[in-house]
């Protein structure tokens, strides 16, 4: 079945370092990827999507493409800010079926001042 | 935002007792989900609805049971509660493919069972 891996947390930043956070996937057919942030206490916010391979979504100042080689849909930010301190998750959703959201397990983000 | 509002935020209920959570949307989307999520699994599907009155299993549906009676409204039930369901429960919606490919997710309900 469809399977999402991403690295391990917490991650901890400096203010202003470079974000990568890993993700990989496994999974049939043509799956859309999403990035979901989620802050304390509060539910998942789409941070970002890509439908198809080469596909790069972005939304305030995140990035990741969709490399269907590699399977794999990392993602990145040039400069963090305190303010980005949440968890991430990455997830797939299939092109058939239930067309629900599989989820990686989520990484945490500490960025400090 | 999304209009998706669930219902009870907060609750503590006792070993065995009957639970049950409300997802309502405003959005007259399709698909409706629940999810729970425990430390270090990420988010899990427990059931979900493909249209009124048709539902079906996700990966954690044991203990669980759903209804969907109305386009808006998606209920889930816990049969019997028992420890290991204390979570934080999460509804979701979605349309379909293209632009509309997105899953939009409620504020979650936290369940505590002691």
């Amino acid at each position: 079945g469809d399977s999402v891996t991403q690295m391990e947390g917490p991650v901890t930043l400096s203010e202003e370092a470079f974000l990568t956070i890993n993700c990989t996937y496994t999974a049939t057919g043509y799956p859309s990827l999403f990035w979901y942030v989620q802050y304390p206490g509060e539910g998942l916010q789409l941070l970002l999507k890509a439908t198809k391979a080469d596909d790069k979504g972005s939304n305030k100042g995140f990035e990741a493409t969709y490399r269907k080689e590699t399977t794999s849909f990392h993602l990145e930010k040039g400069s963090v800010q305190v303010s980005d301190s949440a968890v991430y998750f990455c997830a797939l959703r299939g092109d058939t079926g239930r067309r629900a959201l599989t989820f990686g397990s989520g990484t945490r983000l500490q960025v400090q001042p | 935002d999304a209009g998706i509002t669930q219902s009870p935020r907060h609750k503590v209920t006792e070993t065995g007792t009957p639970v049950t959570l409300r997802c309502h949307q405003t959005e007259n989307h399709r698909y409706m989900y629940w999810y729970r999520q425990d430390p270090g699994h990420g988010l899990r599907l427990i059931h979900y609805s493909y249209g009124v009155k048709d539902t079906d299993k996700g990966e954690v549906s044991d203990g669980y049971s759903v209804s969907r009676s109305k386009t808006e409204d998606f209920l889930l039930t816990l049969e019997s509660a028992t420890s290991s369901q204390t979570s934080v429960y999460f509804c979701a919606i979605s349309n379909d493919r293209g632009e509309k490919n997105t899953i939009y997710f409620g504020e979650g309900s936290w369940l505590t069972v002691v």
